[in-house]
């Protein structure tokens, strides 16, 4: 496996369910992030993990949980979501360090439908 | 707060034709960077060019180049001799220094551009 690899790629979930999705990258980086993109809307930025802890958490609510065990995985636990939150979840990784090519590599990303 | 627009919402040009994806940027930051990505229907976002606010020189990557004006705070990336395979949704994005340890983390995205290319 190359790049960020990410499973499910589709998942049709009841909004009493409880499901994770769960992200790999396989380029030895140090950080990792959640993203949200609905229809026409711009990608929405849900989570940041830098050295396997969170430094940025953008409002999002509580019923998304993420975990970032080691620096090469992360899952995003989800409970009892709602129809809006219906999108595609996009993971990705980048190598911190300022001043360095740190451009951000995307997963293929989970399309999540919420019934 | 750090914006990007993408006026362009859908395009669609017969191949071989030359198009334009225009991007405007909105930053209060006097160091930041400008980014491409191209989402096929794939899916995953597939990095373009990464630019920094100190470097106006404008970029040429075989058919792909990106016209970066601080003054109108534009990153425009235009596509020559188009293909079918060109066909994707395309986005700017723009990150500023957040003063951290770390680098460009925070990526500001537009609302993409979905360009088809018509054989």
């Amino acid at each position: 496996e190359t790049g960020v690899t990410q499973t499910p790629r589709h998942l049709v979930m009841g909004m009493t369910n409880k499901k994770s999705l769960k992200c790999e990258q396989h380029l030895g980086h140090n950080a990792m992030y959640w993203y949200k993109q609905s229809a026409k809307k711009p990608l929405e930025l849900m989570f940041v993990y830098s050295l396997e802890e969170r430094v940025e958490n953008n409002s999002v609510p509580s019923r998304f949980s993420p975990e970032c065990p080691n620096s090469s995985h992360l899952f995003l636990h989800l409970h009892t979501l709602q129809p809006e939150d219906s999108a595609l979840y996009l993971c990705a990784s980048s190598q911190e360090k300022r001043g360095a090519d740190n451009e951000q590599f995307f997963g293929p990303g989970t399309r999540l439908t919420v019934l | 707060a750090q914006k990007v627009t993408q006026a362009q919402t859908e395009i669609s040009v017969v191949e071989k034709e030359d198009v334009t994806l225009d991007c405007v940027y909105e930053t209060r930051d006097t160091t930041y960077y400008l980014f491409w990505y191209k989402q096929p229907p794939s899916g995953e976002l597939v990095f373009l060019i990464r630019r920094n606010s100190f470097d106006e020189q404008n970029e040429i990557s075989g058919r792909y180049s990106w016209n970066f004006q601080k003054s109108t705070s534009s990153f425009n990336f235009t596509i020559t001799a188009s293909q079918v395979v060109d066909s994707a949704v395309y986005f700017c994005a723009l990150s500023e220094f957040g003063g951290s340890n770390f680098g460009n983390e925070k990526l500001t995205f537009g609302t993409g551009t979905r360009l088809t290319i018509i054989p």
